[in-house]
């Protein structure tokens, strides 16, 4: 089944201890990207990629860091989470680019900084 | 920068009747796209309709587009419980650029 999956789902930790959401597609696509979700501000992208070690900021970086070393691996980590970083995390991921071709949008990752 | 914001922000109607979401935008674009998001879940892509297009239709969706006034709107026709679900619009930036900005989302709940 194609699609995209996102580990974890939920996560709880403490500002400063470094966490990793892994990203991954089997659908062969060029294109991935993470946004955050939070209320009153839709979806805001964080970074996207658009091929294997190419990446590049979206919107909202600053607090972020990406790596894409496999086509089909977009993990997004953050070295000292804060409390602002608490949001719904998306990865995405298009064959084409990313303005120009459907979106296919993982479950989502709840992550919560105390 | 907020490019598509979504109007209204939320939307109550009755099962059967048709839902219209309108979406404006700022700068110039290439395409403009529609997703839909049960609460809580991923996105989930409607119809993608370029700049040049100005109508689109999809099963019992129709996209409008107008470049002149930089909107677009959504209908949803003979409306049923299962639509209920937020809808964004999405817009590249245009300039080859590869960022794809989100509005706020219209939330319409379909009552049986």
């Amino acid at each position: 089944e194609a699609q995209v999956t996102q580990n974890p789902r939920y996560l709880i930790t403490v500002t400063g201890k470094k966490l990793t959401v892994t990203c991954s597609q089997n659908m062969n696509h060029e294109y991935m990207s993470w946004y955050r979700q939070d209320p009153g501000l839709g979806l805001r992208q964080i970074y996207y990629s658009m091929n294997v070690e190419v990446t590049d900021k979206g919107d909202v970086p600053e607090g972020y860091k990406v790596s894409r070393k496999e086509k089909r691996n977009f993990p997004l980590i953050l070295e000292s989470p804060s409390p602002n970083q608490t949001s719904l995390y998306f990865c995405a991921s298009s064959f084409w680019q990313t303005s120009t071709d459907t979106q296919y949008f993982g479950p989502g990752t709840r992550l919560t900084v105390l | 920068s907020q490019q598509g914001e979504e109007d209204p922000q939320a939307l109550s109607i009755q099962e059967g009747e048709n839902a219209t979401m309108n979406c404006s935008y700022k700068t110039s674009i290439n395409n403009l796209q529609w997703y839909r998001q049960n609460s809580g879940r991923g996105l989930v892509h409607l119809i993608l309709i370029r700049s040049n297009e100005r109508e689109k239709h999809s099963g019992r969706l129709r996209v409008t587009l107008d470049t002149s006034k930089k909107s677009s709107s959504l209908l949803i026709t003979a409306s049923r419980a299962a639509d209920t679900a937020s809808y964004f619009c999405a817009t590249d930036v245009g300039g080859g650029s590869e960022k794809l900005v989100f509005g706020k989302g219209t939330k319409l709940t379909v009552n049986p």
